[in-house]
Formats: structure tokens, C-alpha cells, sequence
């Protein structure tokens, strides 16, 4: 149990354009999901925490305009990299916790976007 | 904010040796402690975590203990295997609710390699 899925694995787009990245968890429902980012050799990065049926809410320095996440049902949460730049190549992860686990705050972690911006 | 900090940066040990990774956090107010494994490319795996209400844990070889004075905790790995090679990460996390509830946040990370 537990799954959380993230499609597309990997992308590349032209600086300029905009990328989705979807997250669901399959077998459990996720009242909240985050969003991390990861850049080569380093620690994961707390972007934004996702609310369904509420807007997010971003870490300090996250610039929610660039980075729009949707939270529309408790199975799926969406991030948004608008008008990519070559410095938003990244590895973005999303996590979930289980509304019905008897410890809710353990996360999920699904396999994770890699982005690349030419 | 949380703030975690991770010691060593590296580790490289003897298979069949004992791995021991520390870390320490700044919130007193954190009460969730997990530790990832994640492999090159791949998602953060949970292997082991603690919650403040208890001191050690210990799952076959994999260990947590958590000193909530001194504020820090420490993953122990024993009789190491090749294939615990990976990157490790400590987190906190602060689970009374609110719109802080569940954020983790992650130590800096440890590249252990476990050499045949």
C-alpha cells in the first residue's frame, strides 16, 4: 500500500514554455501532499505543502506565480513550472501522507520528475 | 524555521562494519524523525523513524536512537552490506497541526559507500 505515482518521469522543454507534473497516490487518499525540489548532489527542498480544495502553500523564496500547484481531489496534486528557465532543471518530487494511516505523518514519496530546460 | 543538520557528508566504510550517521535539529517543538535512503535517481525511501515519545528503535539492522535533550538523532546500520551503499537523509518534522504539520525538513545528506 501507499503508492504514490509522478508522471512524466522525465521531461524536456524549450526555455520558455511551461511543464506539468502530476502527482497521485493510488491506493490512499492525501488531504495534503508537498513538493520538493532536489538539485544534483544536494538535499531535498521544501517547496510548497498542497491542500486540496485550498491554495498552496510556499516555502520562503518559492515564487508561487512561477510554480502553480493545483490540488483539485485527495488523489492528485499538479505543479505547474511556468515559463521554465534553464536554472529550473531539476529533480521534483512529490510526497503524500495517508488521511487514514494510524500515523499521518509519515510520507510517501513518488519516483520523482526529472525537468530539463534547453 | 526547523533547521537540521547532518554529520558526516561522507562515509566509507569495511562491509561488515558498523555505519553511524548523526544529526541534529533546532525546533524542540519536532516530534517525527524519519531517515531515507535514496539511491541515485530514485525516490527517498523510508527506512527507519522515530517519534519523540520514544528513545530507540531498532528494525534487523537498521537502528534509530533519538536523544531529544541534546537534540539529536542517530542511524545505525550494522554488518553493512554493498548494497546499502546509497545517500541517507535525516528529517524532522513537527506533527501538532496546523499549516506546519508534516513539514519535513532534511538534512544535508550522507554519500555512504560500503566497500566488498
Amino acid at each position: 500500500g501507499a503508492v504514490v505515482s509522478q508522471h512524466p518521469s522525465w521531461v524536456i522543454c524549450k526555455s520558455g514554455t511551461s511543464v506539468k507534473i502530476e502527482c497521485r497516490s493510488l491506493d490512499f487518499q492525501a488531504t495534503t501532499m508537498f513538493w520538493y525540489r532536489q538539485f544534483p548532489k544536494q538535499s531535498l527542498m521544501l517547496m510548497a505543502t498542497s491542500n486540496e480544495g485550498s491554495k498552496a502553500t510556499y516555502e520562503q523564496g518559492v515564487e508561487k506565480d512561477k510554480f502553480l500547484i493545483n490540488h483539485a481531489s485527495l488523489t492528485l496534486s499538479t505543479l505547474t513550472v511556468t515559463s521554465a528557465h534553464p536554472e529550473d532543471s531539476s529533480f521534483y518530487i512529490c510526497s503524500a501522507r495517508d488521511l487514514a494511516a494510524f500515523r499521518t505523518d509519515t510520507q510517501y514519496f513518488g519516483p520523482g520528475t526529472r525537468l530539463t530546460v534547453l | 524555521g526547523e533547521n537540521v543538520e547532518q554529520h558526516p557528508s561522507t562515509l566509507s566504510v569495511q562491509e561488515g562494519d558498523s555505519a553511524v550517521i548523526k544529526c541534529t535539529y533546532s525546533d524542540s517543538a519536532s516530534n517525527y524523525f524519519p531517515w531515507y535512503k535514496q539511491e541515485l535517481g530514485k525516490r527517498p525511501q523510508l527506512i527507519i523513524d522515530i517519534r519523540s515519545n520514544v528513545g530507540e528503535k531498532k528494525d534487523q539492522r537498521i537502528a534509530v536512537t533519538l536523544n531529544k535533550t541534546a537534540k539529536h538523532f542517530s542511524l545505525h546500520i550494522t554488518e553493512t552490506q554493498p548494497e546499502d551503499s546509497a545517500v541517507y537523509f535525516c528529517a524532522a518534522s513537527w506533527g501538532a497541526g496546523g499549516t506546519s504539520y508534516g513539514k519535513l525538513t532534511f538534512g544535508q545528506g550522507t554519500i555512504l559507500t560500503v566497500h566488498p
